[in-house]
Parts: C-alpha cells; structure tokens; sequence
C-alpha cells in the first residue's frame, strides 16, 4: 500500500530536549515536504527536498534541520524545542509539482 | 515571495446550501491544487488545475482557475453532512519546490 509514515504520532517533551520525527515514503518520490499545522494559519512548509540531499528552506524553517540521505526517508530535526514550535506536523511527499501525499501527522507539544 | 489568501476562513451552512471558498495569490500561478482534510485527518488532494480559465467537475464540487491564473475557487453545490472539513488551496510558483498553502476554510453542514 502507498503511504507516507511518520513517527511518533503523539510527543509530549520538554523545552531544549533534541526530538527527531522521522517520515518515510514507500513510492519512490523525489519531492518531499515538511509542514506545520497552527490554528488559522493553514499549513506552512518548514523545509523541503527535491531529491537525495538536496534541501531547502520554506517560509518558517526557524529552529528546524532535516536532512535526506536516502530517497524514502526525510526526517524533521528539532535540536533545541521551544514552546512555539507545539503543533501539527505534517510530511507529505510527491513526484516534481504533482498532488502530494501526506502522512497522518504528528502532535507534538513542547512544555 | 509569493502570498496566498484564502477566503473565507469559516463557513457555517444548512445541509443543502451552496459553498464556495476562494483563493487569491500576488503571483501567476503555474498550478493550483485542492485539498480536503477532514476534522482529526490528514489533507488529501481532490484535483489540479493547470490552464488559464480552467473549470474541472467533481459531482457537487466544481473548480475553477482564473483567466490570469492568479485565483481559484472551490463551489459545492448542495452541501452535504460528509462534506465537513478544512478545504486548502495550494498554489504551485513558477520556482518549482517551494509550495503555498492558503489559510484553509473551515466548513460546518448543519443537518
């Protein structure tokens, strides 16, 4: 089955704790994509890849890594949380500019 | 860089009314997609326009992309329970990469 999996789907930590979400795609995608999700203010793409270790910044990457050594997996670095990075986050996945895929996402909250 | 709006950010409707949410980006837009998440879920893409003036249909729904490819709308004829969710635009720029998301419409069927 085509999926977009990320792990955890629930964190609760504390401030300055490093945390990795992992994202992982089973459809040979190139295009992957990191987002947040915060009340009234839709999805915002944090960090994105067009291929293997290719990367780039999106419009709120601030206090955020990722890194792309193999085509399946993009993980989400945060080194140093902060309370304003509680949120929604989402990895989606696609090949160049088509429909994107998205994992089922992850809540994360940062005391 | 580019900027999306997305109106309105709520809407409450009777079971059977009409719905339309838009959205407005600063840029010519190389490609629009919808997507549909509903409450608890993740977005899951409903179509792609890609020609000036292009109108595509979907049962009750129907897309539209603007003549100067910088507006779209989202019309749901006849609105129905299942129909409940946040509706996101996302525009495609001319760099391919970095996407945009509108703010998302909040939508309510009341039975």
């Amino acid at each position: 089955e085509a999926q977009v999996t990320q792990n955890p789907r629930y964190l609760i930590t504390v401030t300055g704790k490093k945390l990795t979400v992992t994202c992982s795609q089973n459809m040979n995608h190139e295009y992957m994509s990191w987002y947040r999700q915060d009340p009234g203010l839709g999805l915002r793409q944090i960090y994105y890849s067009m291929n293997v270790e290719v990367t780039d910044k999106g419009d709120v990457p601030e206090g955020y890594k990722v890194s792309r050594k193999e085509k399946r997996n993009f993980p989400l670095i945060l080194e140093s949380p902060s309370p304003n990075q509680t949120s929604l986050y989402f990895c989606a996945s696609s090949f160049g500019n088509q429909p994107q895929h998205f994992g089922d996402g992850t809540r994360l909250s940062i005391l | 860089g580019q900027q999306v709006m997305q109106i309105p950010q709520y809407q409450h409707v009777q079971e059977g009314e009409d719905f339309t949410t838009y959205c407005n980006s600063s840029t010519t837009l190389s490609n629009i997609q919808w997507y549909k998440q509903r409450p608890g879920g993740h977005p899951v893409f409903l179509i792609q326009l890609v020609k000036s003036g292009e109108v595509k249909k979907q049962k009750r729904l129907t897309f539209q992309f603007g003549e100067a490819k910088k507006n779209s709308s989202l019309h749901i004829t006849a609105t129905q329970t299942t129909d409940v969710g946040t509706y996101f635009c996302n525009a495609g720029g001319t760099s391919y990469g970095k996407l945009t998301f509108g703010q998302g419409t909040i939508l309510t069927v009341h039975p």
